[in-house]
C-alpha cells in the first residue's frame, strides 16, 4: 500500500476482554515498531521486529501484551484481559533503513478505549 | 543507545524562525540525528535527518556542530500550522535500529 495501515482506526472493548490490533507495514520494509501514547504524553516503545523477529520486546508493560510479525510483512499486537489503563493510542510504524535513510512512516493509529 | 535532551515546550509567534536545540551528549560514530512532527491526533511525520553540519530541505534546515552533541533544528517564518510537538531521535543504521522518542518539545505559535 502507500502507507502504514492499521485496524481497527477506534476500538471500544469491555474491561477483561481480549483485543488485536493490526498493523499492515509498507510492502518491504523489514522495520516495524509498536509504540503506545496516552492523552498528552509521548510516544511509549512497546516492540521491534526485524522481519519477523523482535530483537527487542522490553517495551511490553505486561504479560497481558504480546505481538508477532508474519511474513515480514502484517504485524499484529494483542492484550489480553484489558484493562481501564490500556486505554491509549496504539501507534505503528514500518522503515527500510535502505540507502542510509532513517526515515519511520507512522500509521494513524489505533485509538482503544477500556470501559 | 544515545539519550536526547530537549525543552518541554516553546512559543513563537507567526513569521519568526524558531530554533529548537537538542542535546545528545553519547552519540555514537554510525548515528544518525532525525527530526519528527506530530500533530495531535496523528503519528508523528519524519521532518529531516542529518549526521553532521547543516542540511536544508523545503521544510527545515539541521544544523549540527563538529562534535555531533547536539543538534539544532531551525524552522523559518513559522505560521499557526507548525504548532506541533517535535521529537529529536539519535538512530544507528545497521543492525539494531531502536527508535526510542523523548517527551519532546511542544511549540505553540501565536498569531
Amino acid at each position: 500500500g502507500a502507507g502504514v495501515s492499521q485496524s481497527p482506526s477506534n476500538k471500544v472493548t469491555e474491561k477483561g476482554k481480549d483485543v488485536e490490533l493490526r498493523c499492515d507495514p509498507i510492502s518491504g520494509h523489514t522495520a516495524l515498531y509498536w509504540y503506545r501514547q496516552s492523552l498528552g504524553q509521548g510516544l511509549e516503545f512497546l516492540i521491534y521486529f526485524q522481519g519477523n523477529s523482535a530483537p527487542d520486546k522490553s517495551g511490553l508493560p505486561s504479560d497481558r501484551f504480546s505481538a508477532e510479525r508474519t511474513g515480514g510483512s502484517v504485524s499484529t499486537l494483542t492484550i489480553q484481559r484489558t484493562q481501564q489503563e490500556d486505554s491509549a493510542v496504539y501507534l505503528c510504524a514500518s522503515s527500510s533503513y535502505a540507502d542510509g535513510n532513517t526515515e519511520a512512516f507512522f500509521g494513524q493509529g489505533t485509538r482503544l478505549t477500556v470501559v | 543507545l544515545a539519550k536526547t535532551t530537549q525543552p518541554i515546550s516553546m512559543d513563537s509567534y507567526e513569521g519568526q524562525e524558531v530554533n529548537i536545540t537538542c542535546s545528545h551528549n553519547n552519540i555514537a560514530t554510525n548515528d544518525y540525528i532525525t527530526w519528527y512532527q506530530q500533530f495531535p491526533s496523528q503519528g508523528p511525520r519524519f521532518i529531516i535527518q542529518g549526521y553532521k553540519t547543516k542540511v536544508t530541505n523545503e521544510v527545515a534546515s539541521l544544523f549540527i556542530p563538529a562534535d555531533r552533541k547536539s543538534s539544532t533544528l531551525s524552522l523559518p517564518r513559522v505560521s499557526l500550522s507548525d504548532t506541533a510537538v517535535y521529537y529529536c531521535l539519535v538512530v544507528g543504521l545497521g543492525g539494531y535500529n531502536k527508535l526510542i522518542f523523548g517527551a519532546g518539545t511542544r511549540l505553540a505559535v501565536h498569531p
